[in-house]
C-alpha cells in the first residue's frame, strides 16, 4: 500500500537560514509527488509537483524539491527562509486511476516555525 | 483562471442536526471533484470523489454523503451530525489530466 512519511513533526529555523523538510514515500510504481503548504485556518496551496523528467523541481515562493528514486525521497528545500514561510507543510503521493481522477495519500505534515 | 470556493467557512452545529457544505469550481468544465477531511491528529483523509454529475464514490464508511447536482457543484451532507464529524473539510478539484489537485479554502465544522 502507498504511504508517505514525514519524519519531522515540528521544525524551527531562524529567518534567513536554509530549510530542508524530509519526505519518504512507499509506492510500487513511479509516483506523482506533491508538496502543499497550509497556513493556519486556510486551505492547502500547491507548492510544487513531480511527475517525470528532471528530478529537481522548482516551485512557488522559492521552494524546490528533489526526487531521489533510490532513497524513495522527495525532500523540500529553501535556501533562505522568510518569516512568512511559517506554516504546515504536507508531502503527498498521488495515484492515478482510469477515469482521470487522482487519490492523494498525505504525510502527517511538518509544522515550521520561523524565529526572527 | 480556475477558482474554487466553498462555504460556509465556519459552522457550529448541535449533535443530531443536518449538514450541508457547498463547493463550486469556476473556469473549467467536467472537473473531478473531491471532499477531504482534516481532523485533529488524523491527517488528511479522502472522503468522496466524483468524476461527473451524479457519480459519487465513497472512500470510507461514515455518517456523511456527497452529491453532485451540477457539473461544477459538489455538496457534502449529513442528516444527523455526530461529535466525531467535527473537523476541517476541504473541497478540491482536478482537471482533464487529473494529476494535480487544487484545494479550496476549507470549512471548519464544530459539532457540539
Amino acid at each position: 500500500a502507498q504511504s508517505v512519511t514525514q519524519p519531522d513533526i515540528h521544525i524551527t529555523v531562524s529567518e534567513g537560514a536554509s530549510l530542508e523538510l524530509r519526505c519518504n514515500y512507499s509506492y510500487g510504481a513511479t509516483p506523482y509527488l506533491f508538496w502543499y503548504v497550509q497556513s493556519p485556518g486556510q486551505g492547502l496551496q500547491l507548492l510544487l509537483k513531480y511527475f517525470s523528467g528532471d528530478t529537481l523541481v522548482q516551485g512557488i515562493k522559492g521552494f524546490e524539491a528533489e526526487f531521489k528514486r533510490s532513497q524513495s525521497s522527495f525532500n523540500l528545500r529553501k535556501p533562505s527562509v522568510h518569516w512568512s514561510d511559517a506554516a504546515e507543510y504536507f508531502c503527498a503521493v498521488g495515484r492515478m486511476f482510469s477515469g482521470g481522477y487522482n487519490k492523494l495519500i498525505f504525510g502527517a505534515g511538518t509544522r515550521l516555525a520561523v524565529h526572527p | 483562471s480556475q477558482t474554487i470556493h466553498q462555504w460556509p467557512a465556519t459552522l457550529v452545529q448541535p449533535v443530531g442536526s443536518p449538514l450541508s457544505l457547498e463547493c463550486t469550481v469556476e473556469g473549467t468544465s467536467n472537473p473531478n471533484l473531491y471532499w477531504y477531511r482534516q481532523a485533529a491528529g488524523r491527517g488528511l483523509q479522502l472522503l468522496f470523489y466524483s468524476v461527473g454529475i451524479g457519480q459519487i464514490s465513497s472512500e470510507v464508511p461514515q455518517n456523511l454523503s456527497a452529491s453532485r447536482p451540477q457539473d461544477r457543484q459538489f455538496i457534502l451532507s449529513s442528516k444527523k451530525l455526530l461529535l466525531s464529524d467535527s473537523g476541517f473539510y476541504l473541497c478540491a478539484w482536478s482537471g482533464d489530466s487529473g494529476n494535480t489537485i487544487y484545494f479550496g479554502e476549507g470549512s471548519w465544522l464544530t459539532v457540539v
